[in-house]
């Protein structure tokens, strides 16, 4: 397995608090991803990192902020969470960029937003 | 028409048989073909990785790529029980001003019946 963790695993919250998840690799891979998975949509990218201190939105971005201070560290903030952001949320990494080099995903936060 | 294109299942087969999972792209600028499994509550793992037309095989799994025919399937042989998941394709294509795109298709579900 490739050595992602993701915290915490589960969570239930209430619309309008603040959320943070971790996602903390041990591959020393310099980028990592945030997808949510969906019924009916798969899985979709929200912001991914190119470096610490570098990243950039995917394509439903809406509502979610991350950062990354450590090469290993990449944080997903739900600033005021919304029963929409109710998903499962995965990490990712790659050695390269995105074109050439397949993604390695962690087990996934499962989040209820209440 | 969506970029990515993959029946949804659920597909079930008894064990021993040959399993056939498909996607269909419309999207000719995608280079780098996929395929994920994905056991209930665990990330997606990756099972294959193509870049050319033709065929590809690890194990009791084949990947086929046809870029003329925009359709890429992953063969599996001798179904056990244990590769009851979901299966996940996706492709990537460099999209333009330095940025490049991952699509997945949502997923086949498949069940190996003892």
């Amino acid at each position: 397995d490739a050595g992602i963790t993701q915290s915490p695993r589960h969570k239930v919250t209430e619309t309008g608090t603040p959320v943070t998840l971790r996602c903390h690799q041990t591959e020393n891979h310099r980028y990592m991803y945030w997808y949510r998975q969906d019924p009916g949509h798969g899985l979709r990218l929200i912001h991914y990192s190119y470096g610490v201190k570098d990243t950039d939105k995917g394509e439903v971005s809406d509502g979610y902020s991350v950062s990354r201070s450590k090469t290993e560290d990449f944080l997903l903030t739900l600033e005021s969470a919304t029963s929409s952001q109710t998903s499962v949320y995965f990490c990712a990494i790659s050695e390269t960029g995105i074109l050439n080099s397949p993604l390695h995903f962690g087990n996934g936060t499962r989040l209820t937003v209440t | 028409q969506k970029e990515v294109e993959q029946d949804p299942g659920p597909l079930s087969v008894p064990e021993g048989a040959i399993v056939s999972l498909n996607c269909t792209y419309s999207n000719s600028a995608f280079q780098y073909f996929m395929w994920y499994r994905q056991y209930s509550r665990k990330g997606p793992e990756l099972l294959m990785y193509t870049y050319s037309s033709g065929n590809k095989e690890d194990g009791r799994f084949t990947a086929q790529v046809d870029k003329s025919s925009k359709y890429i399937s992953l063969f599996i042989r001798d179904s056990q029980p244990s590769d009851s998941a979901t299966y996940l394709c996706a492709m990537s294509a460099y999209s333009g001003a330095g940025s490049y795109q991952l699509t997945f298709g949502k997923g086949t579900k498949l069940s190996v019946i003892p």
